[in-house]
């Protein structure tokens, strides 16, 4: 069974960083396309980003609103995906979800971790 | 990308069906055969109840059903169980630029 546990989130003032941890269990992150999504208030889910496998380049992908803000990373040692969360803005106020893509779907979630950006 | 829209809310009783619409454009829902389908109990992790359309993943019961019709999908829920009181929202891939789109959610009330 797979399962995605996420921690870090918490209260931030605008401009500040925040970092997200993704534990993964069941699956092998350096083999898996890994996608953070997050859903603000009372909206809908929104893409974030992810991290391709390995043998698919390892290379990571951004939504334009986070982009240059947000850095995707992966620790194979302790199976775990992260989100470096830096310049944070009250519009980043979400609950960040981990999850694992598989045959261009996105097949398995975390609980979220709620992240909120006030002063 | 634009959310895809889905009705706010539906409900139903024990033993009745409901279907829930997930509306897109043809550079999403009408053009991959990518659309999933998933169950969110508030505080716990959302799960697929479908893929690629139509694709029950193995442990889901036959009482969830996905189809679609041009730019539309939808999920049929038969056989309503108190159980089946949740969120729905509805993913479809939308390309390279923004891998997946999201719909607007719709609120189950057995």
């Amino acid at each position: 069974e797979v399962q995605l546990v996420e921690s870090g989130g918490g209260l931030v003032e605008p401009g500040g960083s925040l970092r997200l941890s993704c534990e993964a269990s069941g699956l092998t992150v350096n083999d898996a396309w890994m996608t953070w999504v997050r859903q603000a208030p009372g909206k809908g889910q929104e893409w974030v980003g992810r991290i391709k496998s390995k043998t698919d380049g390892g290379t990571a992908e951004y939504a334009a609103p986070v982009k240059g803000r947000f850095t995707i990373g992966r620790d194979d040692s302790k199976n775990t995906v992260y989100l470096q969360m830096n310049s944070l803005q009250t519009d980043d106020t979400a609950v960040y979800y981990c999850t694992a893509e598989r045959a261009t779907q996105i097949f398995y979630w975390g609980q979220g971790t709620l992240v909120t950006v006030s002063s | 990308q634009s959310a895809l829209t889905q009705p706010p809310s539906a409900s139903g009783s024990p033993g009745q069906s409901v279907t829930i619409s997930c509306t897109g454009t043809s550079g999403d829902v009408g053009n991959y055969n990518h659309v999933a389908w998933y169950q969110h109990h508030p505080g716990k992790a959302p799960k697929l109840l479908i893929y690629a359309v139509t694709v029950r993943p193995s442990g889901v019961p036959d009482r969830f059903s996905g189809s679609r019709s041009g730019n539309t999908a939808s999920l049929t829920v038969s056989g309503l169980q108190a159980e089946d009181e949740a969120d729905y929202f509805c993913s479809s891939y939308a390309g390279s630029n923004t891998p997946y789109v999201f719909g607007t959610g719709t609120k189950v009330t057995v």
